[in-house]
C-alpha cells in the first residue's frame, strides 16, 4: 500500500508562507475530497489541522488553509510562526474503502 | 473533549501476538463514527493500520490484513489491536484514534510504544 508523496522538507522565515503538496493518484486524492491533514510536534500525537481539503477544525489557527487541483493536496501556513516548526502528514481515503498518509514533511522556521 | 489511551505490553517477542486496547472516555462508542489504529516507527512516518466502526464492521490495511484483528467491546467503551507473528519491522509507537469516517482522525491517545525483540 503505498504512501502519498510529499517533499520530505520545507522552511520558511517568519511572518512568510509556505505550501506543502501531497500527492496520490484518481484513487485517493483525486478521486476524493477526503484529504486530511495533522501537525505532529516531536515526541506528541498527531493533530488534525484541516479535513475534507479545505475544512479547518475548531481551535486550528486561520493561518492554516487547504487546498487540491487533481491528485495534489496541499497545506498553506500563512504568517509562520515558530510553534508551526513540526513534522506535517497529509492522509486521504482510497478506493479499495482503505486510508494512507503521506511521507510526511518537517517543516522549519528559519 | 473525547479522552483514549492506549494500553498494553511494551515488549513482544517476535512471532508472538501484540495486543493492545484503547480505553475511550467521555464518549461511548457504539454512539457513532469509527475507531482505528495508527502506528509510526521509531524516526519514521504515519502508517495506517486499520479501523472499525461503531456498529462492527472493520477496515484493514491490505499490507497487514492477514495478520491484524481489531474488535469493539462496547461493554467497557474500548477496542482492541491484535497483530500476530511479529517481528522487528512492527516496532513501532502505536495510536488509537477516533475516525469522523472518511479518513479524519479528530481525537488520538498519547501513543504507546511497543518493541517487538527477543
Amino acid at each position: 500500500q503505498s504512501a502519498l508523496t510529499q517533499p520530505a522538507s520545507v522552511s520558511g522565515s517568519p511572518g512568510q508562507s509556505i505550501t506543502i503538496s501531497c500527492t496520490g493518484t484518481t484513487s485517493d486524492v483525486g478521486g476524493y475530497n477526503y484529504v486530511s491533514w495533522y501537525q505532529q510536534h516531536p515526541d506528541k500525537a498527531p493533530k488534525l489541522v484541516m479535513y475534507e481539503v479545505t475544512n479547518r477544525p475548531s481551535g486550528v489557527s486561520t493561518r492554516f488553509s487547504g487546498s487540491k487541483s487533481g491528485n495534489t493536496a496541499s497545506l498553506t501556513i500563512s504568517g509562520l510562526q515558530a510553534e508551526d516548526e513540526a513534522d506535517y502528514y497529509c492522509n486521504s481515503f482510497r478506493s479499495s474503502g482503505t486510508l494512507v498518509f503521506g511521507t510526511g514533511t518537517k517543516v522549519t522556521v528559519l | 473533549q473525547v479522552h483514549l489511551q492506549e494500553s498494553g505490553p511494551g515488549l513482544v517477542r517476535p512471532s508472538e501476538t501484540l495486543s493492545l486496547t484503547c480505553i475511550v472516555s467521555d464518549y461511548s462508542i457504539n454512539s457513532g463514527y469509527y475507531w482505528g489504529w495508527i502506528r509510526q516507527p521509531p524516526g519514521k512516518g504515519l502508517e495506517w493500520i486499520g479501523s472499525i466502526s461503531h456498529s462492527g464492521t472493520t477496515y484493514y490495511n491490505l499490507s497487514l490484513k492477514s495478520r491484524l484483528t481489531i474488535s469493539l467491546d462496547t461493554s467497557r467503551n474500548q477496542f482492541s489491536l491484535r497483530l500476530n507473528s511479529v517481528t522487528a519491522a512492527d516496532t513501532a509507537v502505536y495510536y488509537c484514534a477516533r475516525d469522523r469516517g472518511f479518513g479524519f482522525q479528530d481525537y488520538w491517545g498519547q501513543g504507546t510504544l511497543v518493541t517487538v525483540s527477543s
